[in-house]
């Protein structure tokens, strides 16, 4: 079975633009969460979505937006970049929100 | 506020013996679950090991078990027989039980470098 997929593997962008980032997640997974991993630190929570509703929202800026369609999976939005924003973008598919399975990641540069 | 702290940024062990990564964790609530990732270079997250504040054991999967102590809040992980393909980012994670989302707190993470 295949994991969970995100597309691009790395992306450079400049300051001011906006960017879209994409997860399949495991098939019959029902939930995708999103996570920032900035260089040196550990993941932190942006979004859960669960049956196309949002669960749950870190502590991110409103420029952070998510959606998930009816095939399960999800794209994260940013709008407005900022260097700040350079990090790897984590996504995750679970049943129901139990055990996560992470995906390889997308490499956000921001010059 | 649930925190999760990892007091080792980094270290080195030669290869074949065990290691102990070190994981203390802050929470109120009594029903939590503790986990351990596994993070090469490559980025991807890795799932290793589940600890629920209710087992009565350690958790153990293969060469990695957790070792347990509640009233110390400690959840460090063991790895016996270290292998040169263990060495990676290690992160100590908590569910956060007030969260209405399934959002997982990571702590700062431990490097590992496996020396042959």
């Amino acid at each position: 079975d295949a994991g969970v997929t995100q597309s691009p593997t790395h992306l450079i962008k400049t300051r001011g633009q906006h960017v879209t980032l994409r997860c399949s997640p495991i098939s019959g997974h029902k939930s995708v969460s999103w996570y920032q991993q900035v260089l040196g630190q550990g993941p932190q929570f942006i979004f859960q979505y669960y049956e196309k509703e949002e669960r749950g929202r870190g502590n991110f800026p409103d420029r952070f937006s998510a959606r998930q369609f009816p095939n399960y999976s999800s794209e994260l939005n940013v709008n407005a970049l900022l260097l700040g924003d350079s990090a790897l973008y984590l996504c995750a598919s679970s049943l129901a929100g139990n055990e996560q399975f992470f995906g390889p990641g997308t490499r956000l540069t921001v010059l | 506020a649930q925190k999760i702290t990892q007091t080792q940024p980094g270290m080195f062990v030669q290869e074949k013996e065990a290691v102990t990564l070190d994981c203390t964790y802050d929470t109120s609530d009594q029903s939590y679950g503790l986990f351990w990732y596994k993070q090469p270079s490559s980025g991807e997250m890795i799932f290793l090991i589940y600890q629920g504040s209710y087992d009565e054991q350690n958790a153990t999967e293969g060469r990695y078990s957790l070792n347990f102590q509640k009233a110390r809040k400690s959840a460090n992980l063991v790895i016996s027989a270290s292998q040169l393909g263990d060495s990676a980012m290690y992160f100590c994670a908590m569910r956060d039980p007030w969260s209405s989302a399934s959002k997982i707190i990571f702590g700062s993470g431990t490097r590992l470098s496996i020396r042959p």
